[in-house]
């Protein structure tokens, strides 16, 4: 039973474009939500990460949106670059510090 | 840099042969955590320790798998009597309950087995 769904599988975006990656979850109890990001040959790093109490998190071009009640959260990269292209994770746990349960990623191609 | 180290960074091995892969975490962390991830998915958790003690272990992890943190400092994941679906990246990854964001996980490079 997967318990984070992420959608798209891959998405091309044009530089300075918006990317939208999209993620359902099942576990009511999930009170932590990053997004990792992966680079071939690498191992995934932290991006940005929210919890439940708040509806949105921004860091720089990094937004997650978070709508508890759907159990939904998203992640916006504004004015996309090459350089992000890479593959996207989101990710859930239901307690400081324990297992991630992470979604099967989505690979973002940023085309120049 | 002071990242979580993975030891090797790739490994080859026949069917039926004993492998052990090494970790070692960022220093001070206490909790320490292995992951499998197979091409074009995401990590899958197999096990983690809080200083030495083995904490919680996934149904993945089968009686062929074991994993140790013996001093509460670097960990090892032996993976003994290979098989073909066993060929994976594994993922080592360690977090600090003490300051800052409790459940920050800082994933290492990765150990990339092909079992032949």
């Amino acid at each position: 039973q997967q318990q984070v769904k992420q959608s798209p599988q891959s998405l091309i975006v044009q530089k300075g474009g918006i990317s939208i990656i999209n993620c359902a979850y099942e576990n009511t109890a999930f009170d932590y939500f990053p997004w990792y990001q992966q680079f071939p040959g690498k191992g995934p790093a932290l991006l940005i990460a929210i919890r439940p109490d708040v509806s949105e998190k921004k860091e720089g071009r990094f937004t997650i949106s978070f709508n508890k009640s759907a159990k939904q959260f998203s992640l916006h990269i504004m004015d996309s670059q090459p350089g992000d292209s890479a593959t996207y994770f989101c990710a859930a746990s239901n307690q400081a510090g324990t297992a991630l349960i992470f979604g099967k990623g989505t690979t973002l191609s940023v085309s120049s | 840099d002071t990242g979580v180290s993975q030891d090797p960074r790739h490994k080859i091995t026949k069917r039926g042969q004993n492998v052990t892969f090494r970790c070692d975490p960022i220093s001070e962390h206490n909790r320490l955590y292995w992951y499998r991830q197979t091409l074009g998915q995401g990590p899958e958790f197999l096990t983690y320790f809080q200083n030495e003690a083995q904490l919680e272990k996934s149904r993945l992890l089968s009686d062929r798998f074991s994993a140790e943190r013996p001093k509460g400092s670097f960990s090892t994941l032996e993976i003994q009597r290979t098989e073909q679906g066993d060929s994976a990246m594994y993922l080592c990854a360690s977090s600090s309950p003490s300051g800052g964001d409790t459940d920050t996980q800082y994933f290492g490079p990765g150990t990339r087995l092909t079992v032949l």
